[in-house]
Formats: structure tokens, C-alpha cells, sequence
């Protein structure tokens, strides 16, 4: 169980086009999900906290206009790189949150998406 | 404010030795905390998960932590190292909607 899939694993697009991730929490309901930027040979940095039905939380430092979360229902959320440059070449993971009955913040991770911008 | 670092960014061991991974953290209240790891161009996966039931944790592939409140520590460890262990380990703080992930440690295996 607690399984998550993120489509494409991988996209190469051209400079000034947009591209849109899904992540999806197969067998679970996701109340929250989160974007992760991950640069090679680096860690995780978060980039926002989306909410099923409300606007994303970014934070500090990412574009809010550039990286654009939906989270539309309880098991899919997008993220969308809009007009995308070679700096935004990287690794982007999602994860989803399953709320359990009692606090628990166990997060399952998606494969993630390779994006290159050419 | 929460924060996590790992020493060494780098481990090597050989096949069958001991394996350790420190992992320190700061937080204000009681944290969650996680090891997880990864393989190359892949997500993380959930090794084990500390949740203040237990301060020894046995998570998979014969990984177990250690909570140590008063060193502020949880370090990874696993008796014998096996080729298949080779990969990227992070550890990572959480309380309530964030998680903060440490600066990862590689782990090679030496045959």
C-alpha cells in the first residue's frame, strides 16, 4: 500500500515552454501533498505544501507564478513549470501524506520527474 | 527552528562490515524522525520512522536507529553491509507540516 506515481519520469522540452507533473497517491487519500526540487548530488528542498481544495503554500524564495500546484482532488496534484528555462533543469519529487487516525507525518515519495530545459 | 545535518557526506565500508550513518537534529519540540534512501534517479523510500514509541527502531533491509534524546542523534545502523545497500541515505526532521531533510550521505560498499 501507500503507493504514489508521478508522470512523465522524465520530459525534455524547449526554453520558454511549459511542462505539467502529475503525482498521484494510488491507494490512498492525500489530504496534503509537497513538491521537492532535488539538484544532483544535492537534498530535497521543499517548494510548496499543496492542500486538496485550497491554494499551495510556497516556500520562501519560489516563484509562486512559475511553479504552479493544483491539487484538485484527494489523490492528484500538478505541478507545472511555466515557461521553462535551463535553470530549472532538475529533479522534481513529490510526496503524499496520509493522515491516520492520531498525528502522524509519514510522507511516501513519488519516483520523481527528470526535467531538462534545453 | 528545525534543522538536521549528517556527518560525512561520504561512507565507505566493506561488504559484511558495519555500517553507520550520524544523523543530528535540532527542534524546539519532540520531532518525527526519518531515514530514508535512495537509489540513482529514483524517489525515497522509507527505511524506518521514529514516533517516540520506541527509541530503538528496526526498519527494512536490516536497518535500525537509535533515538538518543539527550545527544539530540539518530544514527542509522545496520550490523553487515551488503552490496545492495549502496545508495544515498537521508535523514529527515518532521513536525507538523513540513519535513526537513539533512544533506544526504553516499554509501559505498566496497567488495
Amino acid at each position: 500500500g501507500a503507493v504514489v506515481s508521478q508522470h512523465p519520469s522524465w520530459v525534455i522540452c524547449k526554453s520558454g515552454t511549459s511542462v505539467k507533473i502529475e503525482c498521484r497517491s494510488l491507494d490512498f487519500q492525500a489530504t496534503t501533498m509537497f513538491w521537492y526540487r532535488q539538484f544532483p548530488k544535492q537534498s530535497l528542498m521543499l517548494m510548496a505544501t499543496s492542500n486538496e481544495g485550497s491554494k499551495a503554500t510556497y516556500e520562501q524564495g519560489v516563484e509562486k507564478d512559475k511553479f504552479l500546484i493544483n491539487h484538485a482532488s484527494l489523490t492528484l496534484s500538478t505541478l507545472t513549470v511555466t515557461s521553462a528555462h535551463p535553470e530549472d533543469s532538475s529533479f522534481y519529487i513529490c510526496s503524499a501524506r496520509e493522515r491516520l487516525a492520531g498525528w502522524t507525518d509519514t510522507q511516501y515519495f513519488g519516483p520523481g520527474t527528470r526535467l531538462t530545459v534545453l | 527552528a528545525q534543522s538536521v545535518t549528517q556527518l560525512g557526506s561520504h561512507v565507505s565500508v566493506s561488504e559484511g562490515a558495519l555500517v553507520l550513518l550520524r544523523c543530528n537534529y535540532s527542534s524546539s519540540v519532540p520531532p518525527y524522525l526519518f531515514w530514508y534512501v535512495q537509489y540513482p534517479n529514483q524517489g525515497l523510500q522509507l527505511l524506518l520512522k521514529y514516533t517516540s514509541a520506541a527509541t530503538l527502531v528496526k526498519g527494512i533491509n536490516g536497518f535500525e536507529a537509535e533515538f538518543k534524546k539527550s545527544e539530540t542523534s539518530f544514527h542509522l545502523t545496520k550490523p553487515s553491509a551488503h552490496m545492495s545497500d549502496a545508495a544515498e541515505y537521508f535523514c529527515a526532521v518532521s513536525l507538523y507540516d513540513k519535513v526537513i531533510f539533512g544533506p544526504g550521505t553516499s554509501l559505498s560498499v566496497i567488495p
